[in-house]
C-alpha cells in the first residue's frame, strides 16, 4: 500500500514552459485534491475532483489544470509556468464519506525562474 | 473562503497548555486539524463532525460549535514534539472541498 505517490519531488522550470505534476493514490479514493503551499499562506486549494470524469475549482484555480480519467491518478498541468507559481505542491486524497481524513503525498517542490 | 486561524504563532515552554482556534464565515459539516513538521506534509490529528462534539486523544483535544462555526484545538502539558504548524480544515455544508487555514506555528521549548 504506496499511499498518496506524487512525482517529481523537486523541478525547476523555465517561464513560459508547461510540465504536468503527477498524483496516485492506491487507496481507491473518491475525493482527490491539489494544494500549492508558500510561506505564511497556508495551504491553499487549486482543483479537486470527487470521482472520475468530476472536477471543480478551489480557491487558486488560475493556470492551472486538471484531468481525473481514472479513479487512481489525478495529475496537475502547469500550462505556461510563471514565477509567482514557484511553490510546494502537495496531492491529497480521501473517501468522501465526510469522516475520512486527508491522506497527503510528500509533496513537489516547483521553482520557476 | 479560507478559515481563520489564531494566533498566529505561539511559543510554550515543556508542559504548558495551548489553545489554537479555527472559525469560518460559512455553516460547516466538518472540522480537520492536522500538524506539519518542516519540509514534511501535514499529518491528520482528528475530525470533528457537526453536532457540537468534543473529540481528544491523550492530551490533544478539539472541539466545534457548529453554531458559531468555531473549533478549538487544545494542548495540554506540551512536549517537545508538539512543535510545529498546525492547519485547520473546514469542509462546508454545500460541498466537499476541504480548505485551509494559515496555520499556527507552535514552539515547544525545553
Amino acid at each position: 500500500n504506496a499511499g498518496v505517490t506524487q512525482t517529481p519531488k523537486f523541478q525547476v522550470l523555465k517561464t513560459g514552459q508547461s510540465m504536468t505534476l503527477q498524483c496516485a493514490q492506491d487507496m481507491n479514493h473518491e475525493y482527490m485534491s491539489w494544494y500549492r503551499q508558500d510561506p505564511g499562506m497556508g495551504l491553499r486549494l487549486i482543483h479537486y475532483s470527487v470521482g472520475a470524469g468530476i472536477t471543480d475549482q478551489g480557491e487558486v484555480p488560475n493556470g492551472y489544470n486538471v484531468s481525473r480519467s481514472t479513479t487512481e491518478d489525478f495529475p496537475l498541468r502547469l500550462l505556461s509556468a510563471a514565477p509567482s507559481q514557484t511553490s510546494v505542491y502537495f496531492c491529497a486524497s480521501s473517501y468522501v464519506d465526510g469522516n475520512s481524513p486527508l491522506h497527503f503525498g510528500n509533496g513537489t517542490r516547483l521553482t520557476v525562474t | 473562503q479560507q478559515p481563520v486561524q489564531s494566533p498566529q504563532a505561539v511559543i510554550l515552554r515543556e508542559g504548558e497548555d495551548a489553545v489554537i482556534n479555527c472559525s469560518s464565515s460559512k455553516a460547516l459539516y466538518s472540522v480537520h486539524w492536522y500538524r506539519q513538521k518542516h519540509g514534511e506534509a501535514p499529518v491528520f490529528l482528528m475530525i470533528l463532525l457537526k453536532g457540537g462534539e468534543q473529540k481528544g486523544h491523550e492530551k490533544i483535544s478539539a472541539s466545534f460549535n457548529e453554531k458559531k462555526q468555531q473549533s478549538s484545538l487544545y494542548l495540554t502539558a506540551s512536549q517537545l514534539s508538539y512543535s510545529g504548524t498546525y492547519f485547520c480544515g473546514t469542509q462546508s455544508n454545500s460541498g466537499y472541498a476541504l480548505n485551509f487555514g494559515k496555520g499556527t506555528s507552535l514552539l515547544v521549548t525545553p
